[in-house]
């Protein structure tokens, strides 16, 4: 079955440095999103991808947060100066499906989730 | 601001009990959706509901949508240790076209004890 992939599981770094995340969403979606999730909180949108292009974005996605899509299948997500409350799990999720049609509903597929710990 | 509350926050139940966690929400959406997240895990989908009165039922579990009263419910039937989770329900207000955020209530985390 198909599923989201991330990388690293696991990033440790200093603060103030640049950190990037990796992800490769289900080969025939078309939408890509992160969220992130401070230990024992709730599950808070970032940004969402379309189309090689921001669709929407939350507060939390400042100017030290970017997002690309480099190739045709990975997606990552770049924080240019780490700060201690960046400290997350950072998932990545995808939806939709090949042929140009909208869709009614937007069921989000998770990845494992990518633990940074800013120290 | 869409603000979406699960209530209750805390469970702790035995199992065979029958019991429901609530998901309310503060804008109209007629697409809602729970997930189930183990301890250090992913988000696992577990159900799609997309109309008012939409009602699904997945094995001991069950979600429905009432988008008037802006409220769902997922009711877990003779519950079981192995469902011993934390469940979210997200609310979807964009227009359906896809590439629209979630937003995630605060979850409920369960315990189910033998």
């Amino acid at each position: 079955e198909p599923e989201v992939t991330q990388t690293p599981s696991h990033q440790v770094t200093q603060m103030g440095q640049e950190v990037i995340l990796r992800c490769v969403p289900i080969s025939n979606h078309l939408y890509f999103y992160w969220y992130r999730q401070i230990l024992g909180q709730k599950v808070e949108f970032l940004v969402s991808f379309y189309n090689n292009e921001i669709s929407e974005k939350s507060e939390i996605f400042d100017d030290q947060f970017s997002v690309e899509r480099p190739d045709g299948s990975n997606f990552t997500l770049k924080i240019r100066s780490t700060k201690l409350e960046d400290s997350a799990m950072y998932f990545c999720a995808s939806s939709g499906s090949v042929g140009g049609v909208k869709f009614s509903y937007n069921e989000q597929f998770f990845g494992p989730g990518t633990r940074l710990t800013v120290l | 601001e869409l603000k979406v509350e699960q209530n209750p926050l805390f469970l702790s139940m035995q199992e065979g009990k029958n019991y429901t966690i609530y998901c309310n929400y503060s804008t109209t959406s007629d697409r809602l959706y729970w997930y189930r997240q183990d301890p250090g895990k992913s988000l696992e989908s577990l159900f799609v509901l997309l109309s008012n009165g939409a009602v699904k039922q997945e094995g001991r579990l069950m979600a429905s949508l009432d988008t008037k009263a802006r409220l769902s419910t997922l009711h877990i039937t003779a519950a079981v240790h192995d469902l011993s989770a934390t469940y979210f329900c997200a609310v979807d207000i964009g227009s359906g076209g896809g590439a629209d955020g979630l937003t995630f209530g605060k979850g409920t985390h369960l315990i189910i004890q033998p």
